[in-house]
């Protein structure tokens, strides 16, 4: 069965440094989507894509994070400089793009900035 | 802005029991209301949308306009429900992303 991935699985970083984590959608699957979840917290939306376009970033914090998806399959999010508060977990998922339909995660990534 | 609300951080029942997780939504519009499920050490998934009127694992959710619910149930709950749940939201003619709640963290107790 397909499934996203991502990697890597856990980082650990000092603050100040930069980080990036990959997804890999499932074949097909139009549209991307980057997540972060605080602990205690349901996902939060940083930035969708539609093929390689973005959709939606308004809650990406452009100053220090940057996402994108080339070709309209894998993606990269990338946080720098990263900081103590961008401990979280960051969830990639995927969807054919069509109205209301199932998003489908990946493992997440989980991000510890000391 | 779009919101939803699970006033239940923890909830434990017994096995057998009936279940409820509450979730409450603001949104001026229309939207579509979902629940995803995270049991421990798999990813999130979907456990069921209102879209699609459909049972699953047991569970049913009714939306509730006047209330502005959609609260998850289930008659007779089982060790193997215990997990995360989520109800999110995502809006009509929009981004299509998903607005979701804090989490409802339900543990069945044999």
């Amino acid at each position: 069965e397909a499934e996203v991935a991502q990697s890597p699985r856990y980082k650990i970083t000092e603050k100040s440094q930069a980080v990036a984590f990959w997804c890999d959608p499932i074949s097909g699957h139009a549209t991307l989507y980057w997540y972060r979840q605080i602990l205690g917290q349901g996902p939060e939306l940083l930035v969708q894509f539609q093929d390689e376009s973005v959709v939606d970033d308004s809650q990406l914090p452009k100053d220090r994070f940057s996402a994108e998806r080339l070709k309209g399959v894998d993606s990269t999010l990338k946080i720098q400089p990263a900081e103590l508060g961008d401990s979280a977990m960051y969830l990639c998922a995927s969807s054919l793009g069509q109205t209301y339909n199932e998003q489908f995660f990946g493992p997440g990534t989980r991000l510890t900035v000391l | 802005a779009q919101r939803v609300t699970q006033p239940e951080k923890l909830l434990s029942v017994f096995k057998g029991a009936p279940v409820e997780l509450k979730c409450n939504y603001s949104y001026s519009g229309s939207p579509e209301l979902f629940w995803y499920v995270q049991y421990s050490r798999q990813r999130l998934q979907l456990l069921l949308r209102h879209i699609s009127r459909e049972s699953i694992k047991g569970f049913t959710a009714d939306l509730n306009k006047g209330e502005t619910s959609f609260h998850l149930k289930k008659p007779f709950a089982q060790e193997e429900d215990s997990a995360m749940y989520y109800c999110a939201l995502t809006t009509q003619g929009g981004s299509e992303k998903l607005v979701f709640g804090k989490g409802t963290k339900l543990t069945v107790n044999p």
